[in-house]
């Protein structure tokens, strides 16, 4: 089936410093990734959505100077936080779309605990 | 827009008892629906969906969910519980002829009693 590889699983990094997470599509092109961020004991809140070669979607706000996108490849997209301060803490997850659609649905990876101190 | 509510943000079932998670939907068009688990600290895994097929949809890990139109609802169950099935479940909504993302419920935490 389906599988997406996040990295890291969890960081741990100083305030000010930028950290980059990666989401690669390990055996399926995805034309379309997904990042969401989720607070303790809270549900999934889409962050952005990113195309393979076109400028990444933001939802309402969220700071697209702060968190990066970029989807470079069909199979790779990362996230990095820039400037990271201890409230950029969470869970970050990010999710893909097979190009074909299968309707199989979104495959997630399976998240990065971020710690700012 | 589109929107699911999971009622109920914890739900504590007996060993072998039945499990019922609730889901309602608002949408525009015939949506398609999910409902993800997830353990703690890691990515969801999809239970199943619904995309416009069959209204009684089953899923893995012994869970089924049946589409109801007239009630807006697309609850989960699973006959008898297992210790295993302690974790978060998410609801999920997908507009079929929008931009396909998914907008989650606020979800409901399973606890399974010994």
């Amino acid at each position: 089936g389906a599988v997406v590889s996040q990295h890291p699983s969890w960081v741990i990094c100083k305030s000010g410093t930028s950290v980059k997470i990666e989401c690669r599509s390990l055996d399926f092109q995805a034309t379309t990734m997904f990042w969401y961020r989720q607070f303790p004991k809270q549900s999934l809140m889409l962050m952005a959505t990113s195309n393979e070669g076109s400028k990444a979607t933001y939802e309402q706000g969220v700071e697209k100077d702060k968190f990066l996108i970029n989807h470079a490849s069909l199979t790779l997209s990362t996230l990095t936080v820039t400037s990271a301060h201890p409230e950029d803490s969470s869970f970050y997850i990010c999710s893909a779309r097979d190009r074909g659609f299968s309707l199989a649905g979104y495959t997630f990876g399976s998240g990065t605990r971020l710690t700012v101190v | 827009a589109q929107s699911v509510t999971q009622l109920g943000s914890h739900v504590s079932v007996s060993e072998g008892a039945l499990v019922l998670l609730r889901c309602n939907y608002s949408s525009s068009v015939p949506p398609y629906l999910f409902w993800y688990v997830q353990y703690p600290n890691q990515g969801l895994q999809l239970l199943l969906k619904y995309t416009s097929a069959a209204t009684l949809v089953k899923g893995i890990n012994g869970f089924e969910a049946e589409f109801k139109k007239s009630e807006t609802s697309f609850h989960l169950t699973k006959p008898s519980a297992h210790m295993s099935d302690a974790a978060e479940y998410f609801c999920a909504v997908s507009d079929p002829d929008g931009n396909e993302k998914l907008t989650f419920g606020t979800g409901t935490r399973l606890t399974i009693i010994p």
